[in-house]
């Protein structure tokens, strides 16, 4: 069975650009998750989708936003880049996006975006 | 606010063990625990529900109090390949957002 996939695996932008980041889950499951790791830091929860709708975001601002699309692969985008936005995302799926969060989250390798 | 983890790292030799410990000031409905080696993904332990219930497998398991919402990873008899950092994700009660803890950084020398 292919884990999830994550491409590109490195991007580099200069401060300003836009961003898009994108996230293939493993089949069979509807919800993705995307979270940020900067250099150092834990893991901070960005955005989850499921069934092609955001269901919950986590505490970035709006030039962060992404999309899910009917074969519940995903893109995130990043607009307007700052040079704070340096870090790891990675994706994650789970096989359902319900209330009882028993379901794991297996993560991509992540892509590793450098904004100069 | 971030789960708090402790410590914040620590050097085992092989066969010792080790507790890791994830404090949360928000009511949690449950705590998931992964292990990322430097430069890889995370990869899923396990997960923890309210109720109390510990779990474990192989020399790896943990604990979750949710009343003093904390829970505890427990590593025995480590080995090499247990070196990584090793976060909480925690659900807080009522919302669908994940929260990671601070990380612990793990090394196990021959």
């Amino acid at each position: 069975e292919a884990g999830v996939t994550q491409s590109p695996t490195h991007l580099i932008k200069t401060r300003g650009q836009q961003a898009t980041l994108r996230c293939s889950p493993i089949s069979g499951h509807t919800s993705v998750y995307w979270y940020q790791q900067a250099l150092g830091l834990g893991l901070q929860f960005l955005l989850w989708y499921d069934e092609g709708e955001e269901r919950n975001r986590g505490n970035f601002p709006p030039r962060f936003s992404g999309r899910q699309f009917p074969n519940y692969s995903s893109e995130l985008n990043v607009n307007a880049l700052e040079l704070e936005d340096s870090a790891l995302y990675l994706c994650a799926s789970s096989p359902v996006g319900d209330t009882t969060s028993t379901d794991t989250q297996y993560f991509g390798p992540g892509t590793r975006l450098t904004v100069l | 606010q971030q789960p708090v983890q402790s410590p914040q790292a620590v050097i085992l030799r092989e066969g010792e063990d080790a507790v890791i410990n994830c404090s949360s000031s928000k009511a949690l409905y449950s705590v998931h625990w992964y292990r990322q080696k430097h430069g890889e993904a995370p990869v899923f332990l396990m997960i923890l529900l309210k109720g109390g219930e510990q779990k474990g497998h192989d020399k790896i398991s943990a604990s979750f109090n949710e009343k003093k919402q904390q829970s505890s990873l427990y590593l025995t008899a480590s080995q090499l390949s247990y070196s990584g950092t090793y976060f909480c994700g925690t659900e807080v009660s009522g919302t669908y957002k994940y929260i990671f803890g601070t990380g612990t950084r793990l090394k196990v020398l021959a």
